[in-house]
């Protein structure tokens, strides 16, 4: 079956460390994203990558990082910077990151992580 | 920059009872309009979308929407909730000036009381 993989379901970490979240898709998909989930705050976009070779900064790209050497990966690597880290941390794909084109955004399970 | 919001954070109901969620989006511009949910313990699914036509949309497990212009709004409804429609909400809204950037609301989580 087709989707997104997020590994792993739960990852702790001491402080200062950096951490990277894991995210495959097998859809084919040219366009994929990464969100941050809080509690009362919904969902926040952290990078985006609407082709092989090519990300664009969110709305709270502080403190992260990405590559997108292929098409079906888009790790996101979470510093000793962002100051809060500890989030459910969503990653999503779609077929086009186009403007014109008007395909939903598929989402993986979600990684959770706690810096300890 | 667009914005959504969902004025209610947490909505109570009894099985049978009908369902409003309210969703409103801050863009003058054309935009494209969807609704998730996420059931406890799953990922988030995507539960309609609106991108033209006829304003009133209907999804999957009896859900509709109706988007209205003039009110920059895009309330969720069900006739009658079901106990397994206990899960978090999500309205979500792109613009012709986010190259797909999806905006979310804050969510509205939903108990049905059996």
């Amino acid at each position: 079956d087709g989707g997104i993989t997020q590994s792993p379901k739960y990852l702790f970490r001491k402080e200062g460390q950096n951490v990277t979240l894991s995210c495959e898709q097998n859809l084919n998909h040219d366009a994929m994203y990464w969100y941050r989930q809080d509690p009362g705050q919904g969902l926040r976009l952290i990078y985006y990558s609407q082709i092989v070779n090519d990300f664009q900064k969110g709305d709270i790209a502080e403190g992260y990082s990405v590559s997108r050497e292929k098409k079906e990966s888009f790790p996101l690597t979470v510093t000793s910077a962002q100051k809060n880290p500890t989030a459910f941390y969503l990653c999503a794909s779609s077929i086009s990151g186009a403007l014109e084109s008007n395909q939903p955004q598929h989402f993986g399970d979600g990684t959770r992580l706690s810096i300890l | 920059a667009q914005s959504v919001s969902q004025h209610n954070h947490h909505v109570i109901l009894s099985e049978a009872a009908s369902l409003e969620l309210g969703c409103n989006y801050s863009y003058g511009g054309t935009v494209n309009l969807f609704w998730y949910v996420q059931y406890p313990g799953q990922h988030l699914q995507l539960l309609l979308k609106y991108f033209s036509g006829d304003p009133l949309v209907k999804g999957i497990k009896g859900f509709e929407a109706e988007f209205i212009k003039s009110k920059f709004s895009f309330n969720l409804r069900k006739p009658s909730v079901q106990w397994s429609d206990t899960a978090e909400y999500f309205c979500a809204v792109t613009d012709s000036g986010s190259a797909r950037q999806l905006t979310f609301g804050s969510g509205t989580q939903l108990t049905v009381l059996p």
